[in-house]
């Protein structure tokens, strides 16, 4: 069974430019969340989409934004980045929404903005 | 506000020590707590999830308690490929949807 896949691995950006993100789930897993990982905050949730409708928001300013197809797959756009936009930006699926579904990550993007 | 915090931040073991990995949580209410390895440019990958004081789950070389308040991660025997970032999360009631905020993990490294 194909896990949780993420595209493109590697992205280089500058200031001020925009970037989007793509997130296949597990096949059958109708949620996808988004984490930004990095050295100092360490994992913090973005946001998180079930059929296709936003469920939980974190604590990120609105140039984080994303959205979900009717296949569940899942895209998540930074517009004008800036130099603290640089982590991973993992990928998570689960079944459900319900709470206490086991999250299954994918392999992340690493976005450098310079 | 939802807070985990682990200890120790980085861990050096011989291969053969034995020892634990302690997660203490703060939550309004606990629906799950997740455990989770992440190996270096990769994602998270799961290990238990745990649902409630007292519960107990065992894999390999690995083995993950509940209290009320904190978790353990005990590596019996561990080997060098046991070497990783270990992450605890949680999901509290009070939050809708899967939402997990995690831990600053547990940095092992197991030395042959």
């Amino acid at each position: 069974k194909a896990g949780v896949t993420q595209t493109p691995r590697y992205l280089i950006k500058t200031r001020g430019q925009q970037v989007t993100l793509s997130c296949s789930p597990i096949s059958g897993h109708r949620s996808v969340s988004w984490y930004q990982q990095t050295p100092g905050q360490g994992l913090q949730f973005l946001f998180e989409y079930f059929s296709e409708t936003q469920r939980n928001k974190g604590n990120f300013p609105g140039r984080f934004s994303g959205r979900q197809f009717s296949n569940s797959r899942s895209e998540m756009n930074v517009s004008t980045l800036e130099l603290g936009d640089s982590a991973l930006y993992l990928c998570a699926s689960s079944r459900t929404t319900s709470g206490s579904d086991t999250q299954y990550f994918g392999p992340g993007t690493r976005l450098t903005v310079l | 506000e939802d807070q985990v915090t682990q200890s120790p931040e980085a861990l050096r073991l011989q291969e053969g020590e034995s020892s634990s990995l302690n997660c203490s949580y703060t939550v309004s209410g606990l629906r799950g707590l997740f455990w989770y390895r992440q190996d270096p440019g990769k994602g998270p990958e799961f290990l238990f999830t745990l649902y409630s004081a007292g519960e107990e789950k065992e894999k390999e070389r690995l083995k993950a308690t509940l209290t009320k308040k904190e978790s353990f991660l005990h590596i019996t025997a561990p080997k060098p490929e046991d070497s990783a970032t270990y992450l605890c999360a949680v999901q509290a009631s009070g939050n809708a949807g899967n939402m997990l905020t995690f831990g600053g993990g547990t940095r092992l490294m197991v030395k042959p």
